[in-house]
């Protein structure tokens, strides 16, 4: 079954730094979305992007999405301690299949 | 607005014995009811999710069991805990199609 795969796997960044994670996957994919997990916590929904857009934009987050490639990428620009979390992609075959998650990047963001 | 509650937050439970972890949703019908399990630093792993009541998906083989006696609850279970049923478990709700998942916060669960 198609997975999305975040790299890298952990990174760490001065506050004010941007920070740019990857999302690979294998098959077709209706939308691709990326969610937030501190840590003990749930995941939350951060942004979502269907298979027909390239380019979204959320406050400090600009997710891409390259279908050709089957990758899309999550940058979070000026980064504060706060965003210190962990951050995965979720692929969705079709709406009505359940999500499949990538094992996630750990952002590190040092003030 | 809707919410999902999940319990208890953290349980210690020796090997062998039962498992019974709660999910509710208030504020929505008919969800899409997921449980997801996750080990230390890892992804989630799909356990099981529902579509509606009694209905009942698994996608992966084990020793746990989930059921949805009403529309809005989603119980995972267990007859006879193993160690390696230790993990962190969450539930999710989701109102299906093209429509982002919503977490509970998680129980964190440890076999002795």
């Amino acid at each position: 079954s198609q997975q999305g795969e975040e790299d890298p796997q952990a990174l760490s960044i001065q506050e004010g730094e941007n920070a740019t994670m990857n999302c690979s996957y294998k098959t077709s994919i209706n939308n691709l979305q990326w969610y937030r997990q501190n840590s003990g916590r749930g995941l939350v929904h951060l942004i979502l992007i269907r298979s027909n857009e390239r380019e979204k934009h959320s406050g400090r987050l600009r997710v891409t999405l390259d279908t050709s490639k089957k990758s899309s990428s999550l940058l979070i620009t000026a980064s504060r301690a706060a965003d210190t979390a962990s951050y995965f992609c979720a692929t969705d075959r079709s709406g009505n299949t359940p999500l499949v998650f990538g094992k996630g990047t750990r952002l590190s963001v040092i003030a | 607005s809707q919410t999902i509650h999940q319990w208890p937050a953290t349980l210690v439970q020796p090997v062998g014995s039962p498992l019974s972890l709660e999910c509710t949703v208030e504020g929505t019908s008919n969800p899409n009811l997921y449980w997801y399990r996750q080990a230390a630093g890892r992804g989630l792993q799909l356990l099981f999710y529902s579509v509606g009541i009694g209905q009942i998906s698994s996608e992966v083989p084990q020793n746990l069991s989930a059921s949805r006696p009403q529309d809005r609850q989603f119980i995972l279970s267990s007859k006879k805990l193993l160690l390696s049923d230790s993990g962190f478990y969450l539930c999710a709700w989701g109102p299906g199609g093209d429509q982002p998942q919503h977490f509970g916060d998680g129980t964190r669960l440890s076999i002795l």
